[in-house]
């Protein structure tokens, strides 16, 4: 069984500061992993995804996050945050194959300070 | 990516009504699709997963009765909450997915029964 951890709730940052939201990740298997933002009354957006290629990958609005198999950690990064980052954050995780469903962490409410 | 339209994003619904909601992969074939429901402020969590032509596994807890789904063809799966009450109203997010690791999310709808 696949499952994620956001290890935050909730994490505030001034703007222009860097921003880090954490998530561990446990899987049976090579794991397929996403990180997804949903500002108020909005839908999901990707921002990145994890397959098995490149251990750091990058992803849209300047995120970017490390898969680190040895600590089971998919952490997403952003140099320096903007008022237009607040939202909520969500880890996901997915087994192999095409049939299996997106699992998602509790997420995290990431806030903005001027 | 590709593209999934979600119908309607906002419904309201008198109790003891029932209301379908609809979920189109607009330029892939959806062998799978997923059904998610989002409370306030909480994450997805996944209800049901249907395949194409098969009869949809729901997930411990969600009533098969209440939360009927139908995924008919790989370009429309269906929800429908029969005999809706007030505590059905949530937010309501499909996913498809094809061949690929990645699953492309609905916009959501918004369902509140009166």
């Amino acid at each position: 069984a696949q499952s994620v951890t956001q290890l935050d709730s909730h994490v505030s940052v001034s703007e222009g500061t860097p921003v880090l939201l954490r998530c561990n990740y446990s899987s049976s298997y090579s794991p397929s992993l996403f990180w997804y933002v949903q500002h108020p009354n909005k839908g999901l957006q990707l921002l990145l995804k994890y397959t098995s290629a490149a251990t750091l990958v990058k992803g849209i609005n300047g995120f970017e996050a490390e898969f680190k198999k040895s600590e089971t950690s998919f952490h997403l990064t952003k140099p320096s945050a903007h008022m237009s980052d607040a939202a909520e954050y969500f880890c996901v995780v997915r087994g192999p194959g095409a049939g299996t469903a997106l699992i998602f962490g509790k997420g995290t409410t990431l806030s903005v300070s001027s | 990516g590709a593209v999934v339209s979600q119908h309607p994003s906002r419904v309201i619904c008198k109790s003891g009504t029932s209301v379908k909601i609809e979920c189109r992969s607009l330029d892939f074939q959806a062998t799978t699709m997923f059904w998610y429901r989002q409370f306030p402020k909480k994450s997805l969590m996944l209800m049901a997963t249907s395949n194409e032509g098969s009869k949809a596994t729901y997930e411990q807890g969600v009533e098969k009765d209440k939360f009927l789904i139908n995924h008919a063809s790989l370009t429309l799966s269906t929800l429908t909450v029969t005999s809706a009450h007030p505590e059905d109203s949530s937010f309501y997010i499909c996913s498809a997915s094809g061949r690929g690791t990645e699953a492309f999310f609905g916009q959501g709808t918004r369902l509140t029964v009166v």
